[in-house]
């Protein structure tokens, strides 16, 4: 079965430090993959994708991920965390034999303390 | 903000009420979506429209009625729901439905059933 993980419920940093969310995925084919994040009360917005190309992808708010097919990983990084990237973090994937859905992974939570 | 508007933003009903979630899309995307989230659980995704046709329907439960009038407005009419349907719901719009094209979401209406 298709499927995405984040195995960490929560992950704690401090102010300045480099921050890494987790995420592996199971899936046929190759991966389509996502990060978004939720701000409390927000919807999700969008912060980067893999299709293809370059394994290191950079998105919004100098966020960026690694894609790396050995360990089918997507690691979410950011080498300077801030208070503000306190947020619920999701990783999806392109579901392969549904190719307009995505599979999402039950989110982490980032704390970044001052 | 992203360009993706729900009203309401909090609705609270009882079982036997019948009530409507509003989506509103200013971006002129082709597709919207309606998601599920729960604490804890990955998002679900509900129903996926693109060019006002319903293209996706994940079973989910009668009680819950999509109408999608034109490519900016979707709708999701509720009746005689369960305690287990509260929950935060979500609405997306995209380019297409393509799993190239990310998803803008909307900030959802948290829905409570008594």
């Amino acid at each position: 079965a298709q499927s995405v993980a984040q195995p960490e419920d929560q992950v704690n940093v401090a102010e300045g430090n480099p921050l890494t969310v987790k995420c592996t995925y199971s899936v046929s084919g190759n991966p389509y993959l996502f990060w978004y994040v939720q701000y409390p009360n927000r919807g999700l917005q969008f912060l980067l994708k893999y299709i293809t190309g370059d394994n290191l992808v950079k998105g919004s708010y100098g966020f960026e991920a690694e894609f790396n097919k050995s360990q089918t990983s997507f690691h979410l990084k950011k080498p300077s965390a801030l208070v503000s990237d306190s947020a619920l973090y999701f990783c999806a994937v392109r579901d392969y034999y549904n190719t307009d859905k995505l599979i999402f992974g039950t989110g982490t939570r980032l704390q970044v303390f001052p | 903000e992203t360009g993706v508007t729900q009203t309401p933003r909090h609705l609270v009903m009882g079982m036997t009420n019948k009530k409507s979630l509003k989506c509103e899309q200013h971006l002129g995307h082709n597709a919207m979506y309606w998601y599920k989230q729960s604490a804890k659980k990955p998002l679900e995704l509900m129903f996926v429209y693109s060019l006002e046709e319903r293209v996706e329907n994940n079973s989910v439960p009668s009680r819950f009625s999509p109408e999608c009038p034109n490519s900016s407005h979707l709708f999701l009419h509720l009746h005689t729901l369960q305690p287990e349907d509260s929950a935060l719901y979500l609405c997306a719009s995209s380019r297409g439905v393509s799993s190239y094209n990310e998803q803008f979401f909307g900030p959802g209406t948290r829905l409570t059933v008594l």
